[in-house]
């Protein structure tokens, strides 16, 4: 039963580099969200999505894009890396769908631990 | 403003110690969710719990109890009998729209 599967788990950037994360779910979850999490901040919604060609912002978006051209995959790019993007970073996905999802617990990948020199 | 504010950063317990982490939100709405989360040493993130707003009855799950009161917007959750195992942060999280809010954890250690 694999879940919520994210890649790579670790990646190192030099300023300026673009590099796309990748996270796929395989329990035909509507809603799928990245955070990104950092000392002290808990975790913040960057991207999210309530289905296949529908994506909206969170709270931090700049910086980052995200297409959702499939039920299962939901990959966040990051444009031109930049120190202050050095993070973890949790792909989660819901039940749910295009109404509001407020009352399903997140599904959480493993993360991915990013460092940009 | 949605927030969520776990103003214990750290907690540091003996095995065996009851230990009770704090979570106070904020929110306009009238339907929202309150969960848990824990983040062992591992690093993934484990749903513990999920309340809605309508239901203020307290939760016990083997050590783990619950306490959710509206009128004090907490939501606090208790450990008895603390166990080494239990050493994780813990997050609160206030759920709304399509948005999760979480607040900054609380790293609670037990040591043996």
């Amino acid at each position: 039963n694999a879940g919520v599967t994210q890649t790579p788990k670790f990646q190192v950037l030099k300023t300026g580099q673009s590099m796309t994360l990748q996270c796929a779910q395989d329990m035909n979850h509507e809603y799928m969200s990245w955070y990104r999490q950092d000392p002290g901040m808990g975790l913040r919604l960057i991207h999210y999505s309530v289905g296949a060609g529908i994506t909206d912002q969170g709270e931090v978006p700049n910086g980052y894009n995200v297409s959702r051209s499939t039920t299962e995959d939901f990959p966040l790019r990051l444009l031109s890396a930049a120190p202050s993007q050095t993070s973890v970073y949790f792909c989660a996905s819901s039940a749910g769908g295009p109404i509001r999802t407020y009352n399903s617990p997140l599904h959480f990948g493993n993360g991915t631990r990013l460092t940009v020199t | 403003a949605q927030k969520v504010t776990q103003a214990q950063t750290e907690i540091s317990v003996v095995e065996k110690e009851d230990v009770t982490l704090d979570c106070v939100y904020e929110t306009r709405d009238t339907t929202y969710y309150l969960f848990w989360y824990k983040q062992p040493p591992s690093g993934e993130l484990v749903f513990l719990i999920r309340r809605n707003s309508f239901d203020e009855q307290n939760e016990i799950s083997g050590r783990y109890s619950w306490n959710f009161q509206k009128s004090t917007s907490s939501f606090n959750f208790t450990i008895t009998a603390s166990q080494v195992v239990d050493s994780a942060v813990y997050f609160c999280a206030l759920s709304y729209d399509n948005d999760m809010r979480f607040g900054a954890g609380t790293r609670l250690t037990v040591k043996p």
